[in-house]
């Protein structure tokens, strides 16, 4: 079955220190890949998503993530955590050879970010 | 302005009752999703629609329905068979063949 994983449920990090979230995803196909960022109450806002092409995307807010097809991994990256991102982070997939065009997503990583 | 606009921001119901949730578009998007977030679980998909007059069932689509008769408009509704209906729904539209979908603010449901 098609499935993504969020390995962290929770990270702290301190304001200004590199952020790593993980992302993996089953299934063989190559995936349409994306993040999306949710503060508490609100809907989701995209951050960034992949399609092909250069493996390494930038996004808005210093995001980036990197595609590794070896590792079935998209992991998000930011060099300098703001206490601004803090917030609950999913990774989503569309696998585009099933037909089914919609978002499987990840469980969440809630972010918090320490003064 | 462009987005998609779901309403109420707040519902309540009583157990029994059916409720519908409004989910509308001006950006002219083909494709319409209906989500259900439950704490810890993510995002988990009741039914979409690709074109008007058409929808598919999702993951747990058992409790809901839909109708997609205007591109603009994909309204949910939550049927008293819904063993738990209390969540935060969300609505999302995709279109341009990218698959790229954005989303509504969200609406979210206590029943009582």
């Amino acid at each position: 079955a098609q499935s993504v994983t969020q390995p962290d449920i929770h990270i702290t990090v301190s304001e200004g220190a590199s952020l790593e979230l993980r992302c993996n995803y089953s299934y063989g196909a190559t995936p349409y890949l994306f993040w999306y960022v949710q503060s508490p109450g609100q809907g989701l806002q995209l951050l960034l998503k992949y399609f092909s092409g250069d493996t390494l995307v930038q996004g808005i807010k210093g995001f980036e993530a990197e595609f590794k097809r070896s590792q079935s991994s998209f992991n998000l990256r930011k060099p300098s955590v703001h206490w601004s991102d803090a917030a609950e982070y999913f990774c989503a997939v569309v696998w585009r050879d099933t037909g089914r065009r919609a978002l499987t997503f990840g469980s969440g990583t809630r972010l918090q970010v320490q003064p | 302005d462009g987005g998609i606009t779901q309403s109420p921001k707040y519902l309540f119901r009583k157990e029994g009752q059916n409720v519908t949730l409004s989910c509308e578009q001006n950006l002219n998007h083909d494709a319409m999703y209906w989500y259900r977030q439950d704490p810890g679980q993510g995002l988990r998909l009741i039914y979409y629609s690709q074109i008007v007059n058409d929808f598919q069932k999702g993951d747990i689509a058992e409790g809901y329905s839909v109708s997609r008769e205007k591109k603009e408009s994909f309204p949910l509704t939550v049927t008293s068979a819904q063993k738990n209906p209390t969540a935060f729904y969300l609505c999302a539209a995709a279109g341009g063949g990218t698959d790229t979908q954005y989303f509504g603010p969200g609406t979210r449901l206590t029943v009582l």
